[in-house]
């Protein structure tokens, strides 16, 4: 199994409150994405990292921004928490050379209430 | 733009059945092809791949062949086990792209 973790793996949050999941890989691929997953629409790519400081936007990229200040780490910010943010978060990885395959993570589900 | 279509679930089917998913796709050029599994509780594992046309990617029992005249890379099983029950998603990536599009998911459900 890639060596993908994911952190918290279940949070409960309040409306407005600010919140951060973690992914970090000990595999030293050079990509990495934050995905949700919700009921009726598959996976969306929220944002994705192409290296370390390099970040750009997915398709449902509004009210999240990420961070990638190692190789290692790619986090996921929720400024300001909202109902409709309540899904399943994935991270996962990918190296150019192995064809762009895609290892996921394990998930994180977060609640907003 | 590029998109994955995938039939609609959720399939329930009984042990020793034969299973399709089918799975259409739009994109230009020559897309990579993917089935992803999930499993319940868990992320997404890499089931099979086809890189071009007429490629037939296996694995677990597990086939698809990329159809391009059919823009189809339908999923098939001979004979299906109760561990086989999960969220199956067709994926495609477009060449020179390092991103995945993603299929709204298909649940199985194999039952004893």
């Amino acid at each position: 199994d890639a060596g993908i973790t994911q952190s918290p793996r279940h949070k409960v949050t309040e409306t407005g409150t600010p919140v951060t999941l973690r992914c970090h890989q000990t595999e030293n691929h050079r990509y990495m994405y934050w995905y949700r997953q919700d009921p009726g629409h598959g996976l969306r790519l929220i944002h994705y990292s192409y290296g370390v400081k390099d970040t750009d936007k997915g398709e449902v990229s509004d009210g999240y921004s990420v961070s990638r200040s190692k190789t290692e780490d790619f986090l996921l910010t929720l400024e300001s928490a909202t109902s409709s943010q309540t899904s399943v978060y994935f991270c996962a990885i990918s190296e150019p050379m192995d064809g762009y395959e895609q290892y996921f993570g394990p998930g994180t589900r977060l609640t907003v209430t | 733009g590029n998109s994955v279509t995938q039939m609609e679930g959720p399939v329930t089917l009984s042990e020793e059945a034969f299973l399709t998913i089918n799975c259409t796709y739009t994109a230009t050029g020559y897309p990579s092809l993917f089935w992803y599994v999930q499993y319940p509780g868990e992320g997404l594992q890499l089931l099979l791949k086809a890189t071009k046309a007429d490629d037939k990617g296996s694995n677990k029992g597990f086939e698809a062949t990329y159809r391009k005249e059919t823009t189809s890379f339908h999923l098939e099983k001979g004979s299906v086990q109760v561990s086989d029950s999960a969220v199956y998603f067709c994926a495609l990536r477009k060449g020179g792209s390092e991103k995945l599009v993603f299929g709204k998911g298909t649940k199985l459900t194999v039952n004893p």
